[in-house]
């Protein structure tokens, strides 16, 4: 199993930003994913999940309303659209696959190994 | 304000037992599988338990999982150094739909 961030980087408040997740080596349709972010020095945060099928979304309340799961089976890859970022937004983003086909679910026996958003100006 | 409430910091000598405790509510651990992860400095998160008490393969048998009521509690034995880490319980809360994590715990092996 393989887990590969990208779309990471420096962004101005109120801009946008696509994070991508590659995923390989399972059946990608088989399982939910998730979104957890750790701004620097601090814990974990869980961001958002998406079932195996694509079917049913949960959002923290921290972003609902400004960031959007989504998945492409064709492509193996998850995605995070990012809309309105705040500062409070910046943090290291991982990419982490449920050991089950719902959302909820805090078992992720796989994660990817981050990729950092900054929001500043 | 985490929803799971972990001490921030623990310690115990090499070679001793530790444990760590995560305390909820009904809505989240009284009614849910908890897990656990272990984040070493620079690293992403690590499965160590999962449905409360279960070890994935590969974890070794000296980490160890219990819940009672609206508690779990992580537990690690013969400590050694390279167990120094962050720990975090988390699990999913019905009442707002979303899984949360405790704050973390630094565990310092002396």
């Amino acid at each position: 199993v393989q887990l590969v961030e990208s779309g990471g980087g420096l962004v101005q408040p109120g801009g946008s930003l696509r994070l991508s997740c590659a995923a390989s080596g399972f059946t990608f349709s088989s399982y939910a994913m998730s979104w957890v972010r750790q701004a620097p020095g601090k814990g974990l945060e869980w961001v958002s999940a998406i079932s195996g099928g694509g079917d049913s979304t949960s959002y923290a309340d921290s972003v609902k309303g400004r960031f959007t799961i989504s998945r492409d089976k064709s492509k193996n890859t998850l995605y995070l659209q990012m809309n309105s970022l705040r500062a409070e937004d910046t943090a290291v983003y991982y990419c982490a696959k449920a050991s089950a086909r719902i959302v909820a679910t805090a078992t992720f026996d796989y994660w990817g190994q981050g990729t950092l958003v900054t929001v500043s100006s | 304000q985490s929803v799971l409430t972990q001490p921030p910091s623990v310690s115990a000598a090499p070679g001793q037992k530790v444990t760590i405790s995560c305390s909820g509510s009904s809505s989240n651990i009284g009614n849910n599988y908890v897990s656990w992860y272990q984040q070493l400095p620079g690293t992403a998160p690590k499965l160590l338990i999962y449905e409360n008490n279960k070890r994935p393969s590969g974890i070794p048998d000296r980490f160890s999982g219990s819940k009672s009521g609206t508690s779990a509690t992580l537990g690690i034995t013969g400590l050694q150094t390279g167990d120094e880490a962050d720990y975090y319980c988390g699990t999913w809360d019905r009442s707002l739909s979303a899984l949360v994590f405790g704050g973390g715990t630094k565990l310092t092996v002396l």
